[in-house]
């Protein structure tokens, strides 16, 4: 079935940082794509989605990068806030049945140390 | 920032006891998701809605769990006889359309006692 891959369960930061959290994917087709973060004690918050090749998304100074050739829709951030602090997952929607239906990866905690 | 609402947003209940939650999704989103986060964060689908016919679902955890969306009413999620493994968070979701964003709510965290 399909799946979501995040390489990096914690990742460690300081502030102004370059942040890089890893997604790989499998999937037949081009699923769409998409990254959330949660802060404790929230549900998960949308932060943007992509759904073709080479197709960027991006918010509140993250981006990603839809890759159909390496199955990959990295995380990015050039310079990561103490405020950035929280679990982010990657997540695809799953094709078969037209049903919306998400498959999330484990997550990846970020720590930003001021 | 998310418009779906979800009450309550703590349950407590003892094991075998009835647990109830509710969510109204976002104006104008006829897909309507509820998803289960354990305590490691895994997500596990429960199943969705399209106005008010079922899209799919998992075969609701040995039949104690159900779920409706009525018209004009808020969606519910109900565990009959709670467990301590139901323990967890219950994230309602809405969407405009499959395969499109999908915008959660705060939750509702249960815990059996």
């Amino acid at each position: 079935g399909d799946s979501v891959t995040q390489t990096e369960g914690q990742v460690a930061l300081s502030e102004e940082d370059f942040l890089t959290i890893h997604c790989n994917y499998s999937a037949s087709g081009y699923p769409a794509l998409f990254w959330y973060v949660q802060y404790p004690g929230e549900g998960p918050q949308f932060l943007f989605r992509a759904s073709r090749d080479k197709e960027k998304g991006s918010s509140r100074g993250f981006e990603a990068t839809y890759d159909k050739g390496t199955t990959s829709f990295h995380l990015r951030k050039a310079s990561v806030q103490e405020s950035d602090s929280a679990v982010y997952y990657c997540a695809l929607g799953e094709r078969g049945g037209n049903t919306g239906k998400l498959i999330f990866g484990l997550g990846t905690t970020l720590q930003v140390q001021p | 920032n998310s418009k779906v609402i979800q009450t309550p947003r703590y349950l407590v209940k003892g094991q075998g006891q009835k647990a109830k939650m509710r969510c109204i999704p976002e104006k104008g989103h006829p897909v309507v998701f509820w998803y289960q986060q354990n305590k490691n964060n895994e997500f596990k689908f429960l199943i969705n809605f399209q106005n008010q016919e079922v899209l799919q679902q998992i075969d609701m955890t040995e039949k104690r769990f159900s779920a409706e969306c009525p018209s004009n009413s808020p969606c519910s999620l109900e565990i009959q006889s709670s467990e301590a493994g139901d323990s967890a968070l219950y994230l309602c979701a809405s969407s405009p359309g499959a395969n499109t964003e999908v915008f959660f709510g705060k939750g509702t965290r249960l815990t059996v006692v």
